[in-house]
């Protein structure tokens, strides 16, 4: 089985421009998490996708952050415009229904460096 | 709000125990889960406690106390591959709150 996938495993951009963050979770699994990880703190939830729809959008930090997740499979994050603050590990984690305490299957993760 | 402390750095021998701990100033939560994660890498599933007390699993065990806010990762009989960061996380809902992770380094 597959793991989940993300791409691209870096990019590096400059403050203003536009990056687009792609997560292809587990096949099969209705539950899709972005998650970012600024330099040495913690991981920080940003947003929940079931299917197609947005369960929990609390943790994104501003508009500028725009997630969809069309057809309820992959999914993209796009930071339109980029911030010098934005930068971190970006990491999407996927769920099923099944599994123990809602382990969640994470990627390897994009690391965004905005300069 | 919710927060986790953790050592932010461990270092151990090969071959021995190490305890993690994970202190929280939070409630409500469904459940403490450890995540461990190498370099560059996706950080994987280790364990989850729901109810106070210890789980097992292998070489790794997880406890839990929520009358002392606390629980902590037990991974015996070090190696070297065990070097990486560990994260606990509490379960709100559906999502996960993560302290800032333990960076642990095993020598020989």
């Amino acid at each position: 089985e597959a793991g989940v996938t993300q791409f691209p495993s870096h990019s590096v951009i400059e403050k203003g421009q536009t990056v687009t963050l792609r997560c292809d979770p587990i096949s099969g699994h209705d539950n899709l998490y972005w998650y970012r990880r600024v330099m040495g703190k913690e991981i920080k939830f940003l947003l929940h996708f079931v299917k197609e729809s947005k369960q929990d959008e609390s943790g994104m930090p501003n508009n500028r952050f725009l997630a969809e997740r069309t057809g309820g499979t992959y999914s993209t994050l796009k930071v339109q415009p980029a911030e010098l603050e934005d930068s971190g590990v970006y990491f999407c984690a996927s769920r099923g229904l099944a599994g123990v305490g809602n382990e969640q299957f994470f990627g390897p993760g994009t690391r965004l460096t905005v300069l | 709000g919710q927060s986790l402390e953790q050592p932010s750095e461990v270092t151990a021998v090969e071959g021995a125990i190490v305890q993690i701990n994970c202190t929280y100033q939070t409630s409500g939560f469904y459940g403490l889960s450890w995540y461990q994660q190498h370099d560059g890498g996706a950080p994987t599933f280790l364990s989850y406690n729901a109810l106070d007390g210890l789980e097992e699993t292998g070489r790794f065990s997880s406890f839990l106390s929520r009358s002392d806010s606390y629980g902590y990762l037990l991974l015996q009989e070090l190696q070297m591959k065990d070097s990486a960061s560990y994260f606990c996380a509490v379960l709100y809902g559906n999502k996960l709150v993560f302290g800032a992770g333990t960076i642990l380094r095993v020598k020989s």
